[in-house]
């Protein structure tokens, strides 16, 4: 089992939907979790970062994080083609573990 | 990429020549990053550094070796390349390290190619 996993994708939703991403993890010590987004060919970007249950609000985006079902989400509302990128969680316990990311296409 | 470069951004190399890249901060972080990224597997980390002269291994360690003798620059060295090492290497910087608010930034990445 992955420690941290991800559904690959490809996520495909059209534009001004809510893309739902989502991420299990196996550390029930972990205590910090993030979310980066990552367009083809470039260097991972910090998003949201969480670390208490709960839902946490940054524009568009929403984080949900249920430390009980060792489960973290992003929701983007409103749903842009400048969304399409690759969405990877990251999960921290004594280290910071990446999934392999989701791949969110946004058709206009 | 906040402010930290990557070099070379591209390189080509046979198998068993050693390869060295490099990372360069502007930020003054104390922790520095070496990642590499293949397709499924995400970012995997190869080795990091918590000072100056002070480093450990990550999960993928093997056949790669680091050196940091300035806040500014990790280098990130391939002994003898392998065609298993062909990724795109990311460095990542962060200021806390420390369990609970480990925010890393990332450079532009180096893609190597072994043959």
């Amino acid at each position: 089992q992955k420690e941290v996993e991800q559904n690959s994708g490809p996520l495909s939703v059209p534009e001004g939907a809510i893309a739902s991403l989502n991420c299990t993890y196996s550390d029930r010590g972990s205590q910090s979790f993030f979310w980066y987004r990552q367009y083809s060919g470039k260097s991972p970007e910090l998003i949201m970062s969480i670390y208490s249950n709960g839902d946490k609000e940054d524009g568009r985006f929403t984080a949900q994080l249920n430390k009980a079902s060792q489960y973290v989400s992003l929701l983007i509302r409103d749903s842009q083609p400048s969304d399409s990128a690759t969405y990877l969680c990251a999960v921290e316990g004594n280290k910071l573990v990446f999934g392999a990311g989701t791949i969110l296409r946004v058709k206009s | 990429d906040a402010g930290i470069t990557q070099s070379p951004r591209h390189k080509v190399t046979e198998t068993g020549t050693p390869v060295t890249l490099r990372c360069h901060q502007t930020e003054n972080h104390r922790y520095m990053y070496w990642y590499r990224q293949d397709p499924g597997h995400g970012l995997r980390l190869i080795h990091y550094s918590y000072g100056v002269k002070d480093t450990d291994k990550g999960e993928v360690s093997d056949g790669y070796s680091v050196s940091r003798s300035k806040t500014e620059d990790f280098l990130l060295t391939l002994e003898s390349a392998t065609s298993s090492q062909t990724s795109v290497y990311f460095c990542a910087i962060s200021d806390t390290g420390g369990l609970g608010l480990d925010t890393q930034y990332f450079g532009p990445g180096t893609r190597l190619t072994v043959l």
